[in-house]
């Protein structure tokens, strides 16, 4: 079955430029998440969305960053005026509506690796 | 704040040994705990998960963790490693909808 969809793989920029990662998350998945991996670091949030409430936007690491759902369905992270330490691996994930009682798990994508030089 | 800390970045072991990962976590309120696995050149899946109930939980290739309320703790452990166990761990919290992650811990499998 499809899992989530993350493009591109791998896009390389220069510095000062805009970048546009996209995600298509799992049918039905209502909740949707980005992380970005920098080289040996843990994961760190950047957002999350939950169906029609607003997203949760406190991870997002400065104004440059922004991202944009539409309904359900795909998700775009935009980073304008790209610099050097935003070089990392974009991940997004999906899950059904959280229930505490079940726990549901993330759903994860490749990623897009990102490097500014 | 809420925290998860990996104590270990890299962890070798030779096969067929025991191994532990240690997760310690810090939060003020009940959470959800989870071990995620990424395998080489694949994306991060779920290996187990403790919300409620007992506070020993397995997954389906041997692997089990414990819940340990009083020392903050969710370590992962398994009795005897294989070389297919090569991966990167992640060890996550919930707090509501939140998911926090920490920095994971790769594990090296020696012949």
């Amino acid at each position: 079955g499809a899992g989530v969809s993350q493009s591109p793989s791998n896009k390389v920029t220069e510095k000062g430029k805009d970048v546009e990662l996209r995600c298509d998350p799992i049918s039905g998945h209502t909740a949707l998440y980005w992380y970005r991996q920098r080289l040996g670091q843990g994961l760190e949030f950047l957002i999350y969305f939950q169906g029609n409430s607003a997203p949760d936007k406190s991870g997002l690491p400065s104004d440059r960053f922004s991202a944009e759902r539409t309904g359900e369905s795909v998700s775009t992270l935009t980073i304008q005026r790209t610099q050097q330490e935003d070089s990392a691996v974009y991940l997004c994930a999906s899950s059904l509506v959280w229930d505490r009682g079940s726990g549901s798990p993330l759903h994860f994508g490749n990623g897009t690796r990102l490097t500014v030089t | 704040a809420q925290s998860v800390t990996q104590l270990d970045s890299q962890v070798p072991v030779f096969e067929e040994a025991p191994v532990e990962l240690r997760c310690n976590y810090s939060s003020s309120v009940s959470v959800y705990l989870f071990w995620y696995v990424q395998y080489p050149n694949q994306g991060l899946q779920l290996l187990l998960k403790y919300l409620s109930g007992s506070t020993l939980v397995e997954s389906i290739n041997g692997f089990e963790a414990e819940f340990n309320k009083s020392q903050t703790s969710f370590h992962l452990r398994k009795p005897s490693v294989h070389i297919s166990d090569t991966a990167e761990y992640f060890c996550a919290l919930s707090l509501g909808d939140k998911i926090i992650f920490g920095k994971g811990t790769r594990l090296h499998i020696l012949p």
